[in-house]
């Protein structure tokens, strides 16, 4: 079975820090996403990357930057947190465009 | 946007009973994905229909997709406790070599033992 591992279930930081969201997924899979969850919003895509160092915008990327220089590795980052970046994060990984997504259990993360 | 829309938004029924639901969205597609998510937790893929597709079983998960009228439906049959979850309709749209998935907003579906 496919692992994909976010480095914290739970995670509380303060305004204007730098936070580090890590995943690890051990399937060789060429794609990873970061996503968001609120609630009555679903799932927005943040940033996605097809392979390493490189990295696409999704549809709220402002805010965040990533970082993949391993393959099996993809970190969201938060450049300088703020309140309403408070929120689920989940990250995901396919291999290919017709495979469905893998999805790690999520990083709740409070910003105070 | 060719955002799936779930519904109901909710759901609520007795265990053993079958659970029904929808999807609906609105351009063209190249495959739609069912989820589960449990509380807390990350999603977790359920099945996999093609555009070319009209139904797909997978043990008591049945799914239908009608591309004319942009539809799919989930049913779970002899539903259990433990089915209880948040269910989400995900749309595949391919560009080039990626592919973008996008979510509805989930049902929630409560099981009554």
């Amino acid at each position: 079975d496919v692992k994909v591992t976010q480095s914290s279930r739970y995670l509380v930081k303060r305004t204007g820090e730098k936070v580090f969201l890590e995943c690890v997924q051990d399937m060789d899979h060429e794609n990873m996403f970061w996503y968001r969850q609120d609630p009555g919003l679903g799932l927005r895509l943040i940033y996605f990357s097809y392979d390493v160092k490189m990295k696409e915008k999704g549809d709220i990327p402002e805010g965040y930057s990533v970082s993949r220089e391993k393959k099996e590795r993809f970190s969201l980052i938060l450049e300088s947190a703020s309140t309403n970046q408070t929120s689920m994060y989940l990250c995901a990984s396919k291999r290919d465009r017709g495979q469905p997504q893998h999805f790690g259990d999520g990083t709740r993360l409070s910003i105070l | 946007s060719q955002q799936g829309e779930e519904d109901p938004q909710a759901l609520s029924i007795q265990e053993g009973e079958n659970a029904t639901m929808n999807c609906s969205y609105k351009t063209s597609i190249n495959n739609l994905q069912w989820y589960r998510q449990n509380s807390g937790r990350g999603l977790v893929h359920l099945i996999l229909i093609r555009s070319n597709e009209r139904e797909k079983h997978s043990g008591r998960l049945r799914v239908t997709l009608d591309t004319s009228k942009k539809s799919s439906s989930l049913l779970i049959t002899a539903s259990r406790a433990a089915d209880t979850a948040s269910y989400f309709c995900a749309t595949a749209f391919h560009t080039g070599a990626n592919s973008k998935l996008t979510f509805g907003k989930g049902i929630t579906l409560s099981v009554r033992p």
